[in-house]
């Protein structure tokens, strides 16, 4: 079943700015990850954060988690067209063994 | 390095034919996978995690004897669809774990229509 919820469900924003996806989570976890899907392909990992970390950056991604409110926020600056996708984020639960427990997903288009 | 491949990218079947799909771990190897279903601008649904040498894990509400999870080596694991019906027509997607619970690789999925 589905334990995470994304919002909002689809954002379309002009090139340039920043985009904002937002990630509730129901029971404790292990670790939060945020992956990428182009219309029709699979998914492409962009990063983890471990249940003990409050921040992590990679490139124009940031990542933070609140495990006290079980939210999760991806920001992407300085957008480009490339970046329209999918976003999904998905949780490792503790005692879990190595599944993952996907969300809703954003819907993202980033507008020339 | 940690590529996933599927095989057939996407696929038309009859109705009451069966399907099989390959998920290949290409450059590490993986006793467990894992075999995802999506539908059309929705999430990604696990149906059942493979273990190689040992029966599958199927999730709750999956039929175990409709879909037919093969893990026969390190490095693939199959998904059969048997007796396919258009209900079925689904984006189907494998992936591959690294330790428990970390970074997983997924192929880049298997569209299956059945008419």
């Amino acid at each position: 079943s589905q334990q995470g919820e994304e919002d909002p469900q689809a954002l379309s924003i002009q090139e340039g700015e920043n985009a904002t996806m937002n990630c509730s989570y129901k029971t404790s976890i292990n670790n939060l990850q945020w992956y990428r899907q182009n219309s029709g392909r699979g998914l492409v990992h962009l990063i983890l954060i471990r249940s003990n970390e409050r921040e992590k950056h990679s490139g124009r991604l940031r990542v933070t988690l609140d495990t006290s409110k079980k939210s999760s926020s991806l920001l992407i600056t300085a957008s480009r067209a490339a970046d329209t996708a999918s976003y999904f984020c998905a949780t490792a639960q503790i005692f879990g063994n190595e599944k993952l427990t996907f969300g809703t997903g954003t819907r993202l288009t980033i507008i020339p | 390095g940690a590529v996933v491949s599927q095989h057939p990218s996407w696929v038309i079947c009859k109705s009451g034919t069966s399907v099989k799909i390959e998920c290949r771990s290409l450059d590490f190897q993986a006793t467990t996978m894992f075999w995802y279903r999506q539908f059309p601008k929705q999430s990604l649904m696990l149906m059942a995690t493979s273990n190689e040498g040992s029966k599958a894990t199927y999730e709750q509400g999956v039929e175990k004897d409709k879909f037919l999870i093969n893990h026969a080596s390190l490095t693939l694991s199959t998904l059969t669809v048997t007796s396919a019906h258009p209900e079925d027509s689904s984006f189907y997607i494998c992936s591959a774990g690294g330790i428990k619970g970390e970074t997983q690789y997924f192929g880049p999925g298997t569209r299956l229509l059945v008419l």
